[in-house]
C-alpha cells in the first residue's frame, strides 16, 4: 500500500479563494483524520470520520471550513473562503480499530498540505 | 487547561546522555496512549504505544500512570538520529479521539 496520500503537497492561494485538500487513506483503514498543524498552536484534530460518517467536528475553526467523505478512499477538505491565518499544515491520518475492542491501532500520516495564503 | 500537555523544550542533550520526557492528560477517562516521533517538516510517525505495565523497546522506554495522570518516554543512550520532536498522544474513550500534545523538541549533540 502507497499509504496515507495527500494532494496538493503545497497551496499557495490568495485570500478569499476557495481550497480543497485531498486525501486518500490507507485501503481498509476505518478511520479518518483531518489535522492543523501550526508553530503556535501544534497540531489540533479538525474533524474525524468513521466509516465514512463525521463523528466529531468540533475542532473545525468556524464555518468557513468543511469537510466530506464521499466513500471510504476519499476525504476532502475545503476552505471558502480561505484567510491568511488558515496558513498551516494540513495533516490526514488513517487508523483501523481493533476488531474485539475497537480500540485505535497505529495511525498513519500523509505527508501533508502545506497551505500558504496571501 | 490543555487536554494534553507537554514541555515544548527544547531539551539539549549530549551523544550517549539518558533523557526524560513528560506528558500530562486531564481526561481521566483516557483509554490507550501513544508516543509519535516528528522530523523537521515531515508527517508524524508512530514511535511506541504506551501499556499500562510500561514497555520498552530498545533504548526507548515508556510508562504510564493513570493515578497522576502523566505518560513518560525514556530515551536511554541518546543517538544523534534521535533528534526530532516527540508528541504525546491521548486516545479518549468511546469515540476514538486522538489528541496530540504539543510536542517536545530534542536535540542530541555530538
Amino acid at each position: 500500500d502507497a499509504g496515507v496520500i495527500q494532494s496538493p503537497r503545497h497551496e499557495v492561494t490568495e485570500m478569499g479563494q476557495e481550497v480543497t485538500l485531498r486525501c486518500k487513506p490507507i485501503s481498509g483503514h476505518d478511520y479518518l483524520f483531518w489535522y492543523r498543524q501550526t508553530m503556535m498552536r501544534g497540531l489540533e484534530l479538525l474533524i474525524y470520520f468513521n466509516n465514512n460518517v463525521p463523528i466529531d467536528d468540533s475542532g473545525m475553526p468556524e464555518d468557513r471550513f468543511s469537510a466530506k467523505m464521499p466513500n471510504a478512499s476519499f476525504s476532502t477538505l475545503k476552505i471558502q473562503p480561505s484567510e491568511p491565518r488558515d496558513s498551516a499544515v494540513y495533516f490526514c491520518a488513517s487508523s483501523l480499530a481493533y476488531h474485539h475492542t475497537g480500540e485505535l491501532t497505529e495511525a498513519f500520516f500523509g505527508q501533508g498540505t502545506r497551505l500558504t495564503v496571501v | 487547561r490543555k487536554e494534553v500537555e507537554q514541555d515544548p523544550g527544547p531539551f539539549n542533550v549530549p551523544e550517549g546522555a539518558t533523557v526524560a520526557f513528560n506528558c500530562t492528560y486531564s481526561n481521566s477517562a483516557s483509554q490507550s496512549f501513544f508516543w509519535y516521533r516528528q522530523d523537521c517538516r515531515k508527517e508524524p510517525k508512530l514511535l511506541m504505544s504506551v501499556y499500562s505495565s510500561g514497555n520498552e523497546d530498545g533504548r526507548f522506554t515508556a510508562q504510564l500512570n493513570r493515578a497522576s495522570q502523566y505518560i513518560s518516554l525514556l530515551i536511554r543512550d541518546s543517538k544523534l538520529s534521535d533528534s526530532a520532536t516527540y508528541l504525546c498522544v491521548v486516545n479518549r474513550d468511546a469515540g476514538n479521539m486522538l489528541t496530540f500534545g504539543g510536542g517536545t523538541r530534542l536535540m542530541v549533540k555530538p
